[in-house]
């Protein structure tokens, strides 16, 4: 099982890029990288999932090196509502699903 | 998300009483989950089903049971609440992997449980 390490929280402004890096050392050859955000008294929202090079949807990209140890979490030109938790989740999302772990998660905070 | 909702919303409840928390989904998912979740903390699996006849054991299930009445039906009990159980709990859904990518978890709005 893949534990993976995030930083505990992030500040930004308006406007500019965040990036989220999460390391996941032992990550195995079947997992994939998803990360969910979660805003105050409600459940995590799926944000983005991969599982090698750049993924990228509406909301954000996620980048992952070739040696899949670590991802980066893109978020362009955050607003305030963008203030949330963010958790990088690593697991076979096929069959193990009840192996993923969230973990305390990125507490990013967006200031006017 | 709508799809999936959650009873009550907010209860408050004292020692040693049996409390159970409802959890519905119209998603058509199989796969249901309870977690729950302490201040400032991320969320820990309490149990999950795959399948209306299959029920098991998460991270943290001792004083906890649950019963899986339906397909669109998840419930959560307590059998004898204890302060140490107040947190927020949530129930989550997923489809069967069909594709090994985008299984997400789609969560209920959660409920608060304060346990006196």
């Amino acid at each position: 099982l893949a534990k993976t390490t995030q930083p505990i929280s992030m500040d930004s402004y308006e406007g500019q890029e965040v990036n989220i890096t999460c390391s996941h050392n032992n990550i195995a050859t079947n997992d994939y990288i998803t990360w969910y955000q979660q805003f105050p008294s409600q459940g995590p929202r799926f944000i983005i999932q991969g599982y090698k090079t750049k993924v990228t949807n509406e909301v954000a990209s996620l980048f992952i090196p070739a040696d899949r140890k670590s991802s980066t979490l893109s978020l362009p030109r955050v607003s305030l509502s963008d203030t949330a938790v963010y958790y990088c989740l690593v697991g076979d999302m096929g069959w193990d699903t009840d192996k993923l772990i969230f973990g305390t998660g990125t507490r990013l905070q967006v200031f006017p | 998300d709508a799809d999936v909702t959650q009873t009550p919303r907010n209860r408050i409840t004292k020692t040693g009483k049996r409390i159970m928390l409802e959890c519905s989904q119209t998603k058509g998912h199989d796969r249901m989950y309870w977690y729950r979740q302490d201040p400032g903390l991320g969320l820990r699996l309490i149990y999950y089903s795959f399948d209306v006849k299959d029920i098991n054991k998460g991270e943290i299930s001792d004083g906890y049971s649950v019963s899986r009445q339906a397909q669109a039906k998840f419930s959560l009990s307590l059998e004898s609440a204890i302060p140490n159980q107040t947190a927020l709990y949530f129930c989550a859904t997923s489809d069967q992997p069909s594709d090994r990518a985008y299984n997400e978890q789609f969560f209920g709005p959660g409920t608060r449980l304060t346990v006196l």
